[in-house]
């Protein structure tokens, strides 16, 4: 069954560096997001992302954030700076061919700790 | 107001109990509806989507209403494996938007 894979599972970094999170959709979907689960909170839509460029983003995704997708396969959420309360699970989710109104796949997420 | 609210529980329920979760909307232009099941520390993944007509899938079932901006789910027979937060969802862009999930505990 084709899924959505999320690199690194971990990372931790130190506040202000820059963090990379990877993510490889589904082939064939062309709607991709990124969202966030603070721990014990709930999961929050950040950026969805249409056509090589953003279609929606929320007030979460500010100018810190950063996504891109450099290859046609691999899409990508950049934190420029990173802030203690980044400290967050990350999940990509893609979404099928010809609609966006369907279900979404998640990936397995990012785990991001800052210290 | 929050877009999507639900009662976050936990409901603690016996094996083979029933148990039903409502969730409301605020936004009266969604236009899709989904339950998404949410393991510790897991990713969400799709229980059901939700229909006006309501929809079953063995001992889940969804209803929606859309006068009402409510949407519930329904298990019947409990098992030991439904333990998990239920997340219901409401899409009108095509983001789902989650609420805070309800949290089922289900024991021996």
């Amino acid at each position: 069954e084709p899924e959505v894979t999320q690199t690194p599972s971990h990372q931790v970094t130190q506040m202000g560096q820059e963090v990379i999170l990877r993510c490889v959709p589904i082939s064939n979907h062309l709607y991709f997001y990124w969202y966030r689960q603070i721990l014990g909170q709930k999961v929050e839509f950040l950026v969805s992302f249409y056509n090589n460029e953003i279609s929606e983003k929320s007030e979460i995704f500010d100018d810190q954030f950063s996504v891109e997708r450099p290859d046609g396969s691999n899409f990508t959420l950049k934190i420029r700076s990173t802030k203690l309360e980044d400290s967050a699970m990350y999940f990509c989710a893609s979404q099928g061919a010809g609609t966006n109104t369907g279900e979404l796949f998640f990936g397995e997420g990012s785990r991001l700790t800052v210290l | 107001r929050k877009e999507v609210e639900q009662d976050p529980g936990p409901f603690n329920v016996p094996e083979g109990a029933t148990v039903a979760f409502n969730c409301t909307y605020s936004n009266s232009a969604s236009q899709s509806f989904f339950w998404y099941r949410q393991d510790c520390r897991k990713e969400p993944k799709l229980l059901m989507s939700v229909y006006s007509s309501g929809n079953e899938d063995g001992r889940f079932t969804a209803q929606l209403n859309r006068a009402s901006q409510y949407i519930s789910l329904l298990i019947r027979d409990s098992k030991l494996s439904d333990s998990a937060t239920y997340l219901c969802t409401s899409s009108n862009t095509g983001k789902l938007i989650f609420g805070q999930g309800t949290t089922l505990q289900v024991k021996p």
